[in-house]
């Protein structure tokens, strides 16, 4: 039961363009949201995290929008770097716990 | 500030075998979670630890276990090695304290190959 869903494997796009990586929940018990960027063989680093009570956060060229009721969020990233290449992956977690519940990632792809 | 240590990077142990693995959180940080990735399963959790007690605990057997010092480290065993047990272990620290939500923050992880 993947109660975290990614479900674009993949994004390629274009330096200086807008990367938008989407992630699906389905336990409405989850109230707190992370995004994290992984390189192979790493820890993954964390980028930026949503609570429920907030339907955006930004922090730099990283904007995460969260719509509750369609239980959806996307990282928004702005502009796109080379650097930015790495697997994504977004992760939930719900009150009073610090188990988080990761996606599957999505492999993003940024061309200069 | 350090982040979060794990030792070693890289182990390889054969099928039967015992291993331990190390994590020291980010200074204050009272939370020590254990997840393992591996290509099939993603990020999967195993536990966490908090103030030297077991708080939550994932769907593996009872041969991965693990246990916090009161100086918030924290180890990780995994018995009788399968060769399944493949994969990275990560471990991650938060303050983990009170119903306000923060981040997590992870360490490099820890290789494992069982041969």
């Amino acid at each position: 039961d993947q109660q975290v869903k990614q479900n674009s494997p993949s994004l390629s796009v274009q330096e200086g363009r807008i990367s938008i990586l989407n992630c699906d929940y389905t336990n409405s018990m989850f109230d707190y949201f992370l995004w994290y960027k992984k390189y192979p063989a790493e820890g993954p680093t964390f980028l930026i995290s949503i609570s429920s009570i907030k339907d955006k956060n930004e922090d730099g060229r990283f904007t995460v929008f969260l719509n509750k009721s369609a239980k959806h969020l996307s990282l928004h990233i702005v502009p796109s770097q080379p650097g930015d290449s790495a697997v994504y992956f977004c992760a939930a977690r719900a009150t009073g716990f610090q188990k988080l519940v990761f996606g599957t990632g999505t492999r993003l792809l940024v061309s200069p | 500030k350090a982040g979060v240590t794990q030792t070693p990077r890289y182990l390889i142990k054969t099928r039967g075998q015992q291993v331990t693995l190390s994590c020291s959180p980010i200074s204050g940080h009272r939370s020590v979670s254990w997840y393992q990735q591996t290509p099939g399963q993603g990020l999967q959790f195993l536990f966490e630890y908090f103030s030297e007690t077991q708080r939550n605990k994932g769907n593996f057997p009872g041969r991965f276990s693990g246990r916090q010092f009161s100086n918030s480290r924290s180890e990780m065993n995994v018995s009788t090695l399968e060769l399944g047990d493949s994969a990275l272990y990560l471990c991650a620290s938060s303050l983990g304290s009170g119903r306000g939500n923060t981040e997590a923050f992870f360490g490099q992880g820890t290789r494992l190959t069982v041969v």
